[in-house]
This record gives C-alpha cells, structure tokens and sequence, in this order.
C-alpha cells in the first residue's frame, strides 16, 4: 500500500515569491492534515480536512497560506508571498475518520 | 489545552544499552497518547499508541511505553538499542474525541554510539 506522497521533497525560492505544496493521501483516507515542523521543533497543526471540508483552520496565517483540497483527495499548500520565516518542513497527514494519522515525507522549504 | 513535555532535548546511549524517553502531558481531559520516530530527512512513523486497556503498550522495533494516568506520563522504553535507532522522538497526544490535533512535544534526539 501506497503511503502519503508529498511534493516536491525540497524547495528553495526568494522571499515575497509564492510556493505551493502538494499532497496525495493514502487511499480511502478521507482526514487529511498540514503541518508546519520548523527546525527543532514538534509538528504543528495547520488545517484538518474532512473530506473537501476544512473543519479546523485556526492555526493557518490567512494573511498568506491557503490551501484547497477539490474532490476531497489531493491536497495543495500555498504560500504568497512566501518570508523568511516560512524556511521549514511541511508535512502532510492522513487518516481514516479519526483514526491514526500517516506522514507522508516533508517538503522542506528554505526561503533565502 | 493539551501540552507534550519532553523532558530531554538530546539523549545519547550507547548500543545495546537501555534507553528510556520520557514524556509528560497536560490535559484536562482523556486523551489518546502516542510516540512517533522521525529518521533523518524523513517524515513521521508511528511507533506505539495508547488508547485504552494495558498500560503497557508494545509497538514497532522493540519498543514500549507506559501509560501513568496519576503521573500524566507516557515514556517510552527499548531495553537495548541498535546503531539504527538513531532518530529524533516525538511525543504526542489527541483528545478522546472531537477535533483529532495531535499535539507533539519538542522532540528527543537519540544517539547511539558503537
């Protein structure tokens, strides 16, 4: 069985440029999950989707990310502009209902 | 609110020596409880969870923790180590029920030394 597929593994862009994140569930997983892991650091909760619903977006700065996940498969992470401090690794989850969560591998992103 | 305290940032053992991680949470409810592994440039494993039952919960590569409802922690075991252990360990909770967050702790790097 497939695992969470992210891409791409890395990114490396100028600050004020926009990046986008992509995501790929296990199959039949319809919770899917964006975290923020900055270096050092314990992953943090960006959105939780149900389905094409985004039932928990409290923790998402919505001054610059969004996300969208059409079909309530794939999802998309976009940052614009991106900042410095946006250099970090973005991990995505998923789980069926609200079971045990899968990460996929990261996308790590340094913005210089 | 629910918090993760990891209470060491680095540990380092050498191999096949005992390690213990610790972890201590806050909550002022139930909570499921979980230890996840992240291997260099890789995203999370899961390891072990609790969710009910045995207090003593076995998972993956040898490991186990013990769930202390009265201490509020939930460290994690391996009574010998192997050179390909070394990871970063992370702890985390999520609520019975409702929004499933999992809220980690900081991480524990662990090192095994030959």
């Amino acid at each position: 069985e497939a695992g969470v597929v992210q891409s791409p593994r890395y990114k490396i862009i100028e600050k004020k440029q926009p990046v986008a994140f992509w995501c790929n569930p296990i199959s039949g997983h319809n919770t899917l999950y964006w975290y923020l892991q900055n270096l050092g650091q314990g992953p943090e909760l960006l959105i939780r989707y149900e389905n094409e619903e985004a039932v928990d977006d409290s923790q998402l700065p919505k001054d610059r990310f969004s996300a969208e996940r059409l079909k309530g498969v794939d999802s998309t992470l976009k940052i614009q502009p991106a900042e410095l401090g946006d250099s970090a690794v973005y991990l995505c989850a998923s789980s069926f209902e609200s079971g045990t969560q899968y990460f996929g591998p990261g996308t790590r992103l340094t913005v210089l | 609110a629910q918090s993760v305290t990891q209470l060491d940032s680095q540990v380092p053992v050498f191999e096949e020596a005992p390690v213990e991680l610790r972890c201590n949470y806050s909550s002022s409810v139930s909570v499921y409880l979980f230890w996840y592994v992240q291997y260099p440039n890789q995203g999370l494993q899961l390891l072990l969870k609790y969710l009910s039952g045995s207090t003593l919960v076995k998972g993956i590569n040898g490991f186990e923790a013990e769930f202390n409802k009265s201490q509020t922690s939930f460290h994690l075991r391996k009574p010998s180590v192997h050179i390909s252990d070394t990871a970063e360990y992370f702890c985390a909770v999520s609520l019975l029920q409702g929004a499933q967050k999992l809220v980690f702790g900081q991480g524990t790097r662990l090192t095994i030394n030959p």
